[in-house]
């Protein structure tokens, strides 16, 4: 079975700029979460997705959205990028059925400076 | 909200050596609570998890047990390797609203010496 995959992997982008992230799940999960991580914040939930929907949604700015189409694979998108938005963004997929109690599969990740 | 405290580290251990990373948490409701494993340059991946209190948890001789009573799952290992060198992080997921949000502790870097 294939793993969560993220596209790019790495990014390069200037302040201002926007940018797409890719995210394609386990075959059969329907649950889509992105996590952002950087050295002094951590790891820091963003939102999920779960057959189209978001579900959850964590204390990001307005920059920061995503979405999920029919076929589970997700995206997410941030607008006019800060310097402060240089992280490693990890998705995490899983069947989304079970309140919390799942695994959750991570991807390797997209890496992205903003400079 | 929801939190999980663990011990920052570094940690620095000889092979062979006892591991104890500890964790607590704070949590409404009934969490399940995780251990993650992130290797350098890799997303993260699961090792070990429990769902309800008095559960352990136990993966390639890693354990941890579910501690309702001191709102704990400290994650233990009786004998490291070098290849057990990586980024540990404690992680609960509240059962409020059919969520699959994870709630990280900051890691916790280990590195094992030969």
């Amino acid at each position: 079975k294939a793993g969560v995959t993220q596209t790019p992997r790495y990014l390069i982008k200037t302040r201002g700029q926007q940018v797409t992230l890719s995210c394609s799940p386990i075959s059969g999960h329907r649950s889509v979460s992105w996590y952002q991580q950087t050295p002094g914040q951590g790891l820091q939930f963003l939102f999920e997705y779960f057959s189209e929907t978001q579900r959850n949604k964590g204390n990001f700015p307005g920059r920061f959205s995503g979405r999920q189409f029919s076929n589970s694979r997700s995206e997410m998108n941030v607008s006019t990028l800060e310097l402060g938005d240089s992280a490693l963004y990890l998705c995490a997929s899983s069947l989304g059925l079970a309140g919390g109690k799942e695994t959750q599969y991570f991807g390797p990740g997209t890496r992205l400076l903003v400079l | 909200g929801d939190s999980v405290t663990q011990m920052e580290g570094p940690v620095t251990l000889s092979e062979e050596a006892f591991l104890t990373i500890n964790c607590t948490y704070t949590a409404t409701g009934y969490p399940s609570l995780f251990w993650y494993v992130q290797y350098p340059g890799e997303g993260l991946q699961l090792l070990l998890k429990a769902t309800k209190a008095d559960d352990k948890g136990s993966n390639k001789g890693f354990e941890a047990t579910y501690r309702k009573e001191t709102t704990s799952f400290h994650l233990e290992k009786g004998s490291v390797q070098v290849s057990d060198s990586a980024v540990y992080f404690c992680a609960l997921s509240d059962d409020q609203g059919g969520s699959e949000k994870l709630v990280f502790g900051k890691g916790t870097k280990l590195t094992v010496n030969p």
